[in-house]
């Protein structure tokens, strides 16, 4: 069965520090499709990336990286130079074809907290 | 407008009450969404809805039923709510027949207490 690991429930940083996320998934199909998901106090999930399986590639978005690790099964989210607005909830997600009937396979998500 | 929106965004309601839950989508997708976020608990899909046809329903109580009279808007009406259906409720949209590769889109939500 498919399943997203959020092994970090609540991370603390001062602001300005670089910090990473930890994604780690579970599938038995080799086509799938990673997202990854902000959602501030204000509750709306904000889409930051998605990311298919055959794309290895490392992905830069600004202060944002993502890090994807097929061998380990992981999909990390980094934040360089963090900010007080990088606050938020974040969560990871998978989609594949397999038992799923197309639906998103969430983490429980990381509480990121940057203290000015 | 732009995106997807919800109202109301704060709704408390009695056990006994009927309300509704509207959502609407800017995007011009195909497929809409209603999810359910309770403390603690991790994001639970409740309906899908692909070209206005519901497509999935995670076993959600009758108290719940949605309504899809187009692609654009969603509703979920409630009645006779339990305390424990406080939550969360988030709309989506994604751009095509709700597939593994779509990405959906998310409103706001709306906070629902029910007393």
């Amino acid at each position: 069965a498919q399943k997203v690991t959020q092994a970090q429930t609540e991370i603390s940083v001062v602001e300005k520090e670089d910090v990473t996320l930890d994604c780690v998934y579970e599938t038995r199909d080799t086509t799938y499709y990673l997202f990854w998901y902000k959602q501030p106090p204000s509750g709306e999930l904000v889409f930051l990336i998605r990311r298919n399986s055959f794309d290895e590639q490392n992905e830069i978005s600004g202060r944002y990286s993502w890090n994807f690790q097929k061998s380990t099964s992981s999909f990390n989210f980094t934040i360089t130079a963090s900010q007080v607005v990088d606050s938020a909830v974040y969560f990871c997600a998978l989609s594949d074809v397999m038992d799923s009937n197309y639906q998103l396979i969430w983490g429980a998500g990381t509480k990121l907290i940057i203290k000015p | 407008e732009t995106g997807v929106t919800q109202t109301p965004r704060h709704l408390v309601m009695g056990m006994t009450n009927k309300k509704s839950l509207k959502c609407e989508q800017h995007l011009g997708h195909n497929a809409m969404y209603w999810y359910k976020q309770s403390a603690k608990k991790p994001l639970e899909l409740m309906f899908v809805y692909n070209f206005k046809e519901q497509t999935e329903n995670n076993s959600v109580p009758s108290r719940f039923s949605p309504e899809c009279p187009n692609s654009s808007h969603l509703f979920l009406h409630l009645h006779t709510l339990q305390p424990e259906d406080s939550a969360l409720y988030l709309c989506a949209s994604s751009p095509t027949d709700g597939v593994f590769t779509d990405t959906q889109y998310f409103g706001p939500g709306t906070r629902l207490t029910v007393l």
